[in-house]
């Protein structure tokens, strides 16, 4: 079946502009994650979806990001004034909420700010 | 979660099966012992998952000593497709737990 999406693929923007990173999860999983992932290192948590209830956001390094889920499916992971420490790849999980929590990846969207 | 160790590279034939080895000495009782792998500019790929019984998917095998302080990530016949870096996570399983990924081991499957 159909995996997790992500677009754009690559974007690159200069320094100072808003971009929006888009997520399709695998249909029926309930719980969805941003992750960012830097050039050779590990994984940064940002944001849980799960439902309808509030989101985690625990991972948000600043109050430039913030991400939205319109009908628990679809979401919207949007960075505004973007700076160069902001490049990274960005990445978005779903799962299921129950029985089985294994994520599922999306293949990221690469962001490069100039 | 409980912190993994694993050696940060190794190498294989291809055709023979990769042992990829995992310490997790200080793990619970309540968590369970995740692999995910990532090729080369791609997302993490979820592999399988164990608490105490060895599981075997269509992927790879998962051995659990009985002590569960160790696993190893069992490749019965690797290709060169399965080069990536192999991620060992401990994580109690359940909605919201986000993956914290270590260093993980870079595999090279050679021909």
């Amino acid at each position: 079946g159909a995996g997790v999406s992500q677009s754009p693929s690559n974007k690159v923007t200069e320094k100072g502009k808003d971009v929006e990173l888009r997520c399709d999860p695998i249909s029926g999983h309930t719980a969805l994650y941003w992750y960012r992932q830097s050039l050779g290192q590990g994984l940064e948590f940002l944001i849980y979806f799960q439902g309808n209830s509030a989101p985690d956001k625990s991972g948000l390094p600043s109050d430039r990001f913030s991400a939205e889920r319109t009908g628990g499916s679809v979401s919207t992971l949007t960075i505004q004034r973007t700076q160069q420490e902001d490049s990274a790849v960005y990445l978005c999980a779903s799962s299921l909420a129950y029985p089985r929590y294994e994520q599922y990846f999306g293949p990221g969207t690469r962001l490069t700010v100039t | 979660d409980a912190k993994t160790t694993q050696p940060p590279s190794m190498d294989c034939a291809e055709g023979r099966a990769a042992n990829l080895p995992c310490n997790h000495s200080t793990i619970s009782g309540n968590e369970y012992v995740y692999w995910y792998r990532q090729i080369h500019s791609q997302g993490p790929q979820y592999i399988i998952h164990g608490l105490k019984n060895n599981e075997t998917n269509e992927m790879a095998s998962l051995i659990i000593t009985e002590d569960r302080k160790s696993s190893t990530l069992i490749l019965p016949h690797a290709t060169l497709r399965d080069t990536a870096v192999y991620y060992c996570i401990v994580r109690v399983d359940n909605a919201g737990n986000m993956l914290t990924f270590g260093g993980g081991t870079r595999l090279m499957v050679k021909p």
